[in-house]
């Protein structure tokens, strides 16, 4: 297995644009999780799925924010429109239990001018 | 609530040295903690889980639950151990189980 795959890996946008981050899971991982990273906050849960629904989405930051797992292997999240505060690695991870150990992916750096 | 703190963000040893990077938490119940370790270049990974008292990669932690910390600790830092070292908290709540993380430490070991 490949691991968790995110991609873009970096993006670069103008305010006001929308931005789709994608994450494919560890295939047979029911739990998948989305963080984001700053200097400031360090790695903040935004969201996490089990089965493909929506558990927790309290981290989200605000209705900007979206994300969707239409499937097992497949997440998106989605921020529209997009602030240069947003500004952030994005990572995705899955895990196999809720409190297990969890599979990061490679991230995908966003920087919104 | 529950949370985690990492009061130091950037640590920097001398190869040789022994290193602690400080995790402290806050928990009412009985707590279940691990440390994330993120490489130059290589994904975020779990180094080690309270749980199971090993020693990985030369580091132990200790969980102490009458000072609520869980230091991660190694007597002789390599200039290998060089990244971001994350402390985790498993964070059960009335919404579901999920890992809090703390602010993280960027250890730097010089030769």
């Amino acid at each position: 297995d490949a691991g968790v795959i995110q991609s873009p890996r970096h993006e670069v946008t103008e305010m006001g644009q929308e931005v789709t981050l994608r994450c494919k899971p560890i295939s047979g991982h029911d739990y998948l999780f989305w963080y984001r990273q700053t200097m400031m906050r360090g790695l903040e849960l935004l969201i996490y799925f089990n089965n493909n629904v929506p558990i927790d989405d309290s981290g989200m930051p605000e209705d900007r924010f979206s994300a969707k797992m239409p499937n097992a292997s497949f997440s998106t999240l989605k921020i529209q429109p997009s602030e240069p505060r947003d500004s952030a690695v994005y990572f995705c991870a899955s895990s196999l239990r809720v409190a297990g150990e969890l599979f990061f992916g490679e991230g995908s750096r966003l920087t919104v001018l | 609530a529950q949370r985690v703190t990492q009061p130091e963000k950037l640590l920097s040893v001398f190869k040789g040295a022994p290193v602690e990077l400080k995790c402290n938490y806050s928990y009412s119940g009985s707590p279940e903690l691990f440390w994330y370790v993120q490489y130059s270049r290589q994904r975020l990974q779990l180094l080690l889980r309270h749980i199971s008292r090993e020693s990985i990669k030369g580091f132990t932690a200790d969980l102490n639950k009458g000072e609520t910390s869980f230091h991660l600790k190694k007597p002789f830092a390599q200039e290998e151990d060089s990244a971001m070292y994350y402390c985790a908290l498993v964070n059960r709540e009335t919404s579901g189980s999920r890992l809090t993380f703390g602010e993280g430490t960027q250890l730097t070991v010089n030769p």
